[in-house]
């Protein structure tokens, strides 16, 4: 298994409170991306990093923030968690473009009540 | 707007038999598709893939092919075992490194 750790691994927060997700990987790869899954959407593309320092928008990203100072830590921030954001969230890492090297950690479950 | 769609939701098959899961998509940019295999509570892995310059890759059990002009692709589970029972999630990509999934078939693998 890759190794991919994803904290915390639950999480019940209130409306309005900021929120981080950490992911922490220990493959040394470059590329590491933030999903989160809701029911009939399947997985969605919140934001991805192409290296240190270097992250870009995916398709819903609205509410969010990032930042990856290392290599192996990429961080997902909810300034003002809101319950539209209640969700698992999967963090995931590819040592290169090759899309069928991506692997994903296990999940965050996140309620915002 | 969903451009990976997966319109059945859930898939009961016996066990042996043969499963099928289909998967249609909106961007003809799109030239790389994926399959990823979930089960409660841990992350998607991924199962199979196909280039746009194919239209079929096999890998044991499982068999995706892939019809461009309708854009449309499946995938082939033979025989099906109960260790099949699983979300299996469509996925495409348009030669870059970002995904677009489907919303995902679960799959029951009856004895």
């Amino acid at each position: 298994d890759a190794g991919i750790t994803q904290s915390p691994r639950h999480k019940v927060t209130e409306t309005g409170t900021p929120v981080t997700l950490r992911c922490h990987q220990t493959e040394n790869h470059r590329y590491m991306y933030w999903y989160r899954q809701d029911p009939g959407h399947g997985l969605r593309l919140i934001h991805y990093s192409y290296g240190v320092k270097d992250t870009d928008k995916g398709e819903v990203s609205d509410g969010y923030s990032v930042s990856r100072s290392k290599t192996e830590d990429f961080l997902l921030t909810l300034e003002s968690a809101t319950s539209s954001q209640t969700s698992v969230y999967f963090c995931a890492i590819s040592e290169s473009r090759q899309l069928n090297t991506i692997y994903f950690g296990e999940g965050s479950w996140l309620t915002v009540v | 707007d969903q451009q990976v769609k997966q319109n059945s939701p859930s898939l009961s098959v016996q066990e042996g038999r043969i499963s099928i899961l289909n998967c249609d998509y909106t961007n003809s940019m799109f030239d790389y598709f994926l399959w990823y295999k979930k089960y409660p509570a841990e992350g998607p892995t991924f199962l199979i893939s196909i280039s746009s310059i194919k239209d079929k890759n096999e890998d044991g059990r499982f068999t995706v092919f892939l019809n461009k002009s309708a854009k449309h692709l499946s995938l082939h589970i033979v025989p099906s075992q109960p260790g099949d029972s699983a979300v299996y999630f469509c996925a495409a990509s348009a030669n870059d490194y970002k995904l677009s999934f489907g919303a995902g078939t679960t799959v029951t693998v009856r004895a």
